[in-house]
């Protein structure tokens, strides 16, 4: 069973440039979840999506991070513009379903904003 | 909102000592997870406790679940070079959010 997917592995940009990043899910994952680790900190929820509609976004600053999931496969995180504090890793995991259930994680996009 | 903290941040143990980290929620959890996050990895799932009091064994680890759900612990017998990285607990509540702790990073000293 091929693991979750994530493009690119690392991205370095300047602040107030836009980035993407890119994520594919197990298959037949219904439940898709973009986190920010900070160093030397645990993952923090970015976005949780079931399916195609997002189930929380609290977490999201939404004045610079969007991100989608439209055929409630492959989903995108974009950040626009970035500034300094954004230097993290993305990681995005998937499951079968919401919470009793474990999460797969991908292996992580670095991205480091100069 | 809810709050993981996680007990000692760093443990230095030399190889084939014990060690115990904790995790601590500020609301009652429907149920925690674990994960071990190797230097340079991305996490992996390593137990789930649902039940209070509930104990699991994964060979030379023991996770413990307590009776008021608010707390964990994890202890690991005879410390391997293999148990480097970082345990995490995860802990779910209302909302089928999970929140993770800050980790406990492992250094083991040959």
């Amino acid at each position: 069973e091929a693991g979750v997917a994530q493009s690119p592995r690392y991205k370095i940009i300047e602040k107030r440039q836009s980035v993407a990043f890119w994520c594919n899910p197990i298959s037949g994952h219904a439940t898709l979840y973009w986190y920010q680790q900070i160093l030397g900190q645990g993952p923090k929820l970015l976005i949780q999506f079931q399916n195609n509609g997002v189930v929380d976004d609290s977490q999201l600053p939404k004045d610079r991070f969007s991100a989608e999931r439209l055929k409630g496969v492959d989903s995108t995180l974009k950040i626009q513009p970035a500034k300094l504090e954004d230097s993290a890793v993305y990681l995005c995991a998937s499951s079968p379903g919401q919470g009793i259930h474990e999460q797969y994680f991908g292996p992580g996009t670095r991205l480091t904003v100069t | 909102g809810q709050q993981v903290m996680q007990i000692p941040q760093y443990q230095h143990v030399q190889e084939g000592e014990d060690f115990t980290t904790y995790c601590n929620s500020s609301t009652t959890l429907s149920n925690i997870q674990w994960y071990k996050q190797r230097p340079g990895g991305h996490p992996v799932f390593l137990i789930q406790l649902v039940k209070s009091g509930e104990v699991k064994k994964q060979k030379r680890l023991t996770f413990q679940f307590g009776e008021a759900k608010k707390n964990s612990s994890l202890h690991i017998t005879a410390t391997q070079t293999t148990d480097v990285g970082t345990y995490f607990c995860a802990g779910l509540a209302a909302g089928n959010k999970l929140t993770f702790g800050g980790g406990t990073r492992v250094l083991v000293k040959p």
